[in-house]
Formats: structure tokens, C-alpha cells, sequence
């Protein structure tokens, strides 16, 4: 079993929708949980960031964690075009001297259509 | 944004060419990273730094080989490209506690024909 699945989509919307993507994971030493977006062609940027289960919302965008399920879900409300990018969940894994490593899902690929 | 560099964007070039992919960034960073991405595959990590004159193999094994002389400067050098090298090439920074958010460049696109 992977340390993380991520369903890589691709997922098409049209605007104003609701998206969910998910990720499971596996390892339970994970204790943080991110969200970076990665446009065409860019470098990911992280979106959100959550250590404790329950849900943290940041605008239109709101991150869920079930550590009890091992799932986690980042929810878009009123989705926009420009919210069309590929979505990766992260999870940091501390590596000593202060270093965290980072295990990623594969991505979804969101579409929002106009 | 972030300030971090990669160069060159995009590269193609053939087998058995040594190339070094340059990756730079203005935030006195002592964390840095490597990281290939293949469509539709994780980001695997393969090289980072925890500072000057340090060095680690990730988690995926890999034929490049990096330095870190300068806080700021951190390349990768494949001595002998080959087609199997073909792959996306992320760089990125961290930022330290509490969170050591990590902060990725453009990347560069490696063709190998």
C-alpha cells in the first residue's frame, strides 16, 4: 500500500461548483497536512496548512482531517477558472535538525470551465 | 512569491551530454531541495542540503549529483544524460520553524533524446 492515494483526476467543474478532492495516507506518524497548488508549467505553492484534525477555512478554500480515517479533503467553494491547476496533498515527516520531508500525492487535476 | 530561480527553464539535448541544471534563491535559505516530477507521479524527493558543504540522496535514487558551495546556489549535474533522465526538475527552499514550509521554483523541463 502507498503512503499516500490521491486520485489524479482529471476533474471538470463548471464555475461556481463545489469541489472535494481527498487524499488518504497510510503512515500514522503523519501530524501535518498541506495543500499545495501547482499551476501549468509553475512550481507548487503551498495553499494551506493543518496539524489537528477538524476543519481550517482560508476564503473559499477549507481543509478538512480525519486523522481517525487517515483522510484529509480540501474543498473549493464558488470555484473560479482561475482555480484550475493541479492539486497536491503533502505531508511533512520530521527528518531531524529541525527538517521536515515532504510526502506527496499525486496530484488532481482540476478544470474549472466557464 | 517566492524567490527562487531555476535555469533553464527547458532543455533539450542529447545522449551523453553532461548538463547542470542551476537552481538559486534570495531568501538565506540554509534548506534546499531537488525534486523530479514525472505526469501524473508524486514529486520524489532526490537530493537536498541542509546548508553549506552538506549533501544527502532522497528518497529516489538518482544519477545526478549536486553541490552546495553558497547558501544561495544549489545545482544538479547529470554527467551523462540519457533518455531515462527525461523528467520534470523542481528546486526548492525551506523556510525553518515552526513550519519549514518548503517554496518551489518554476522547475525545468529535461528532454533527453
Amino acid at each position: 500500500q502507498k503512503e499516500v492515494e490521491q486520485d489524479p483526476g482529471p476533474l471538470s467543474v463548471p464555475e461556481g461548483a463545489i469541489v472535494s478532492l481527498n487524499c488518504t495516507y497510510s503512515n500514522s506518524a503523519f501530524q501535518y497536512f498541506m495543500w499545495y497548488r501547482q499551476y501549468s508549467r509553475k512550481g507548487p505553492e503551498l495553499l494551506m496548512y493543518t496539524y489537528s484534525s477538524g476543519n481550517k477555512e482560508d476564503g473559499r478554500f477549507t481543509a478538512q482531517v480525519d486523522k481517525s480515517s487517515k483522510y484529509i479533503s480540501l474543498f473549493i467553494r464558488d470555484s473560479q477558472p482561475s482555480d484550475s491547476a493541479t492539486y497536491l496533498c503533502a505531508f511533512p515527516s520530521y527528518s531531524g535538525a529541525g527538517s521536515y520531508q515532504l510526502t506527496f500525492g499525486k496530484g488532481t487535476k482540476l478544470s474549472v470551465i466557464p | 512569491e517566492a524567490d527562487i530561480y531555476q535555469t533553464p527553464r527547458y532543455l533539450v539535448i542529447g545522449t551523453g551530454k553532461k548538463i547542470t541544471l542551476e537552481c538559486s534563491q534570495t531568501m538565506g535559505h540554509d534548506k534546499m531541495y531537488w525534486y523530479q516530477q514525472d505526469p501524473g507521479m508524486e514529486l520524489h524527493l532526490i537530493h537536498y542540503s541542509y546548508g553549506v558543504n552538506s549533501t544527502e540522496k532522497g528518497d529516489l535514487s538518482s544519477e545526478s549529483t549536486v553541490s552546495r558551495i553558497r547558501t544561495e546556489h544549489f545545482p544538479l549535474t547529470l554527467e551523462s544524460a540519457r533518455p531515462s533522465h527525461t523528467s520534470q526538475y523542481l528546486c526548492a527552499s525551506s523556510s525553518g520553524p515552526p513550519t519549514d514550509t518548503q517554496y518551489f521554483g518554476p522547475g525545468t523541463r529535461l528532454t533527453v533524446l
